[in-house]
C-alpha cells in the first residue's frame, strides 16, 4: 500500500463549480499534513497546511481525520487559475528531518 | 514567501558526463536542504537529505556515489549526477527548510524552481 494515496483524476469542472479531493495515509505516525500546489512542468507550492481543527483560506477548506487517516481539500468558486495538480503531502517524521512524503496528485482542470 | 533557486533549469548532457545542479536559498539560512527527483506522472520522490557540515542521508535504493551531495553553507547545496545515463533524465527538485520559524511553520519546505536533466 502507498504511503499517501490520491485519485489521479483528471477532475473536469466548470468555472464556479465546487470540487473536493481526498486522500489517504498509511503511517498512523504521521504528524503533519500539507496541500501543495503543483503546475505543469514546476516546482510543487505550498497551498496549506491541514490542522485537526480543521482549516479555512478564502476558497480552500481542508480538514484532516486522524481516526481515518484521511485528508480532504475543498475549492469553492473554482477559477480558472486552479487549474493544476493538487499533492497531498504528509510529514511523519516530526523530527529534525522533517522528510516529506508526497503523494501522486490529483489533477484539476477548470474549464471556461 | 522565502526564496529557493536552483540552476540550471535545464541540462542535456551526453551519457556518461557528469552534471552539477546548485540549490540556494536566496532570503534565509537553511541547515536542511533536501533533494527529490520526479519522473513524468508520478510522485516527488526524497533522493536525500543534505545537512550544512555534514554528510547527506541517502533514501533507500539512491546511490550515494552516483548522486553527490555537497552542503558547503547554510545557503547552498549542490547534486552532482555523476557519469549520467538515459535512466537519470528526470526532473531534480531541491527544497530548503527555515533555520527556524513559527512552529506552525517548521515543517514547511521551500522548493526550487527545478532541474530538468535530460541525457542522450
Amino acid at each position: 500500500r502507498k504511503e499517501v494515496e490520491q485519485d489521479p483524476g483528471p477532475f473536469n469542472v466548470p468555472e464556479g463549480a465546487t470540487v473536493a479531493f481526498n486522500c489517504t495515509y498509511s503511517n498512523s505516525a504521521s504528524q503533519s499534513f500539507f496541500w501543495y500546489r503543483q503546475d505543469c512542468r514546476k516546482e510543487p507550492k505550498l497551498l496549506m497546511s491541514v490542522y485537526s481543527s480543521g482549516n479555512e483560506d478564502g476558497r480552500f477548506t481542508a480538514q484532516l481525520n486522524r481516526a481515518s487517516q484521511y485528508i480532504s481539500l475543498l475549492i469553492r468558486d473554482s477559477k480558472l487559475s486552479d487549474s493544476a495538480t493538487y499533492l497531498c503531502v504528509v510529514n511523519h517524521d516530526g523530527g529534525s528531518q522533517g522528510n516529506l512524503i508526497f503523494g501522486k496528485g490529483t489533477k484539476l482542470s477548470v474549464k471556461p | 514567501g522565502a526564496v529557493v533557486s536552483q540552476h540550471p533549469s535545464r541540462v542535456i548532457c551526453k551519457s556518461g558526463t557528469s552534471v552539477k545542479i546548485e540549490c540556494r536559498s536566496l532570503d534565509f539560512q537553511a541547515t536542511t536542504m533536501f533533494w527529490y527527483r520526479q519522473f513524468p506522472k508520478q510522485s516527488l520522490m526524497l533522493m536525500a537529505t543534505s545537512n550544512e557540515g555534514s554528510k547527506a542521508t541517502y533514501e533507500q535504493g539512491v546511490e550515494k556515489d552516483k548522486f553527490l551531495i555537497n552542503h558547503a553553507s547554510l545557503t547552498l547545496s549542490t547534486l552532482t549526477v555523476t557519469s549520467a545515463h538515459p535512466e537519470d533524465s528526470s526532473f531534480y527538485i531541491c527544497s530548503a527548510r527555515r533555520l527556524a520559524g513559527e512552529i506552525r511553520s517548521y515543517n514547511e519546505q521551500f522548493f526550487g524552481p527545478g532541474t530538468r536533466l535530460t541525457v542522450l
